[in-house]
């Protein structure tokens, strides 16, 4: 089975601050690779979906990039309401199994 | 709009069963793929099973093959988990999301509790 591994899983950034996430399979997943913000008490929000690719209505300031087996997800200025944990997540298609890295924990300094 | 609404969850004993439901609305819902996801307290996100669009094949995470069923019913746009023989460490929240073309889980429910507790 394939692991995610994610860093750091934790952070804490000022305001307007750019913050960076990676996310690193344990095998080549192409570009199977997506992103999700969860605000404590919520359920998970889709925000980047195939490594790139901004879900509608997500702020231009949440980006992702990557490849293969290294992944990285970026906020280019950070705002209050981005407070949250973030979970990158992969997929197989044969047989379909999904996968979720362990989470980045998002603070305000 | 897309809508998806848990209902099931509650206080259970070790060893019982529950059966969890998730209403869908507003998309055609014999036409997608559907997942259940699990949140333990404190904890991160576990993919538990998916079901096809047409309830044909199933698959599930290792750690509840043999105690957990997915299935569904196109005729109430419901879809469920049954869970069998709860054990302390199936405590958490479930919740319902939609299989998307690109393997993303959108959107998701709200999620229902799960505490299995004597």
């Amino acid at each position: 089975d394939i692991q995610m591994t994610q860093s750091p899983s934790s952070l804490s950034a000022s305001v307007g601050d750019r913050v960076t996430i990676t996310c690193q399979a344990s095998q080549d997943i192409s570009n199977y690779l997506n992103w999700y913000q969860q605000k404590p008490g919520k359920a998970p929000k889709l925000l980047i979906y195939d490594a790139s690719h901004l879900e509608t209505g997500v702020p231009s300031r949440f980006s992702g990039s990557g490849f293969g087996r290294d992944f990285t997800f970026t906020i280019s200025s950070l705002q209050p309401e981005d407070i949250a944990t973030y979970y990158c997540q992969q997929y197989d298609n044969l047989p379909p199994l999904f996968t979720f890295g362990p989470g980045t924990k998002v603070d305000i300094k | 709009q897309v809508q998806l609404v848990e209902s099931g969850g509650g206080v259970v004993q070790p060893g019982k069963s529950l059966r969890l439901s998730c209403a869908a609305s507003g998309f055609t819902f014999s036409s997608f793929g559907m997942h259940w996801v699990r949140q333990a307290p404190g904890k991160g996100l576990e993919w538990v099973a998916v079901i096809s669009y047409d309830g044909t094949d199933k698959y599930y995470a290792d750690s509840v093959r043999g105690r957990f069923t997915i299935s569904r019913d196109s005729s109430k746009n419901t879809l469920y988990l049954q869970i069998n023989s709860l054990r302390a460490e199936d405590t958490a929240v479930y919740y319902c999301a939609r299989w998307m073309p690109l393997g993303q889980f959108d959107p998701w429910g709200q999620g229902t509790l799960v505490t299995v507790s004597s």
